[in-house]
Order: structure tokens, then C-alpha cells, then sequence
């Protein structure tokens, strides 16, 4: 498509249940990253896929937390048994390489909200 | 650990001036630099990218390089309301995994 479109906008969810938020990057870009964003705080970075690849899971705040990529295209974020610390935007980026110089293209972000 | 540093802000600027947004860099490595923009309630969107020293001018801003000390800025000139924003400054370098952020200035162009 012609940017980074992530789904749903906005997500209200009750403590304990399980979310999934879904990002489509610009076709083509073969790399695809997860940040975060909680209230006025910086972004926070999760994860990234090389095609379908996800070769540094470390930045995920838990096991709770877990992600894919099918196709080298659409990737999948998943929360489960959500806790209110969950509650952030959660943006998608997308860039053409992996390991080169160029910036990323954002997409609109999912805000999360716990309650 | 890489890190990039910003001061929060809020930087207020009257309207017409100059607005001069700074950032340090901790890893010698960095090969891209990127200033990003961020509206309140939207996403980051990168307004400018810069890979050697010097100065690189697209319209009302510029951003500045300089890999010695470590230290990237960005001007705006002929700041207007519209400019009001939070900026983050990002580095990469050559062959890592991310950019890293840093985590913005709160910039109020006053009318």
C-alpha cells in the first residue's frame, strides 16, 4: 500500500483478556519494527522482522508478548492476559533494507487502553 | 548501551524566529542521523535525514552534523504555530538492527 497502515486505530480491552494488533507495511519494505509509546515517554523499541524473521526478541517486555510476520508482509502483534502497564500506542514502521541507512515510514499507531 | 539525548523541552519560540533543537549521540559507530516530528496524538513522521558532516538546508530547515563531537541540530527558520511539535532526534549506524530515539523536545512556536 502506499504507507504503513495498522488496525485497529483505537482498542479498548478489559485487564486479562487477549489483544492483536496488525500492521501492513508499505509493499515492498522488507523490514518491519514494533516500538511503543506510553504517555509523554519516548519510543520504546520491541522487535523487528527481516522478512519473516525475527532475530532479536529481547526488546519484548515479557512473555506475554509475542509477534509474526507471515509472507514478508502483514506482521502481527499479540498481548496476552493484558495488564493495565500494557495501555500505550503501539506503532509499526516499515523501511526498504534491514541493515542500511535509510529512515523508517510510521504508521498511525494502535492505542491501547486497559482498563 | 546506545543512547541519544535530547532536552525535553518545552523550548518556546516567538513566532518568525529561529528555533535550534539539539542532540547528543553516544555510539561513534552512527552513520545516519534522522529528525523526526511528532504532533500530540500522531505518529512520528521524518522530516529530515543526514549522513555526512555539515549542514544539509530542505526549506525552513536545516540540519547540522557533526561526527567529531558527536552532536546533531536542527533549525527551524521563520518558525510558525504550525511548527509546534515534539521533535525526536534518531541515529542508526551501518549494519545495526534500529534507529534509536531519543526522546524528543517539546518545541511551542508563540504567536
Amino acid at each position: 500500500g502506499a504507507g504503513v497502515s495498522q488496525s485497529p486505530s483505537n482498542k479498548v480491552t478489559e485487564k486479562g483478556k487477549d489483544v492483536e494488533l496488525r500492521c501492513d507495511p508499505i509493499s515492498g519494505h522488507t523490514a518491519l519494527y514494533w516500538y511503543r509509546q506510553s504517555l509523554g515517554q519516548g519510543l520504546e523499541f520491541l522487535i523487528y522482522f527481516q522478512g519473516n524473521s525475527a532475530p532479536d526478541k529481547s526488546g519484548l517486555p515479557s512473555d506475554r508478548f509475542s509477534a509474526e510476520r507471515t509472507g514478508g508482509s502483514v506482521s502481527t502483534l499479540t498481548i496476552q492476559r493484558t495488564q493495565q502497564e500494557d495501555s500505550a500506542v503501539y506503532l509499526c514502521a516499515s523501511s526498504l533494507e534491514w541493515q542500511g541507512l535509510g529512515g523508517y515510514t510510521f504508521g498511525s499507531g494502535t492505542r491501547l487502553t486497559v482498563v | 548501551q546506545k543512547e541519544v539525548e535530547q532536552n525535553s523541552g518545552p523550548l518556546s519560540v516567538p513566532e518568525g524566529a529561529i528555533a535550534s533543537l539539539n542532540c547528543t549521540y553516544s555510539d561513534r559507530v552512527s552513520q545516519s542521523f534522522f529528525w523526526y516530528r511528532q504532533y500530540s496524538g500522531k505518529s512520528p513522521e521524518l522530516i529530515m535525514s543526514i549522513y555526512s558532516n555539515g549542514d544539509k538546508e530542505d526549506g525552513r530547515f536545516t540540519a547540522q552534523l557533526n561526527k567529531a563531537s558527536q552532536y546533531v541540530s536542527l533549525l527551524i527558520r521563520d518558525s510558525q504555530p504550525s511548527d509546534s511539535a515534539t521533535y525526536l532526534c534518531a541515529v542508526r549506524a551501518y549494519r545495526d538492527d534500529k534507529i534509536i530515539f531519543g526522546k524528543g523536545t517539546r518545541l511551542h512556536i508563540l504567536p
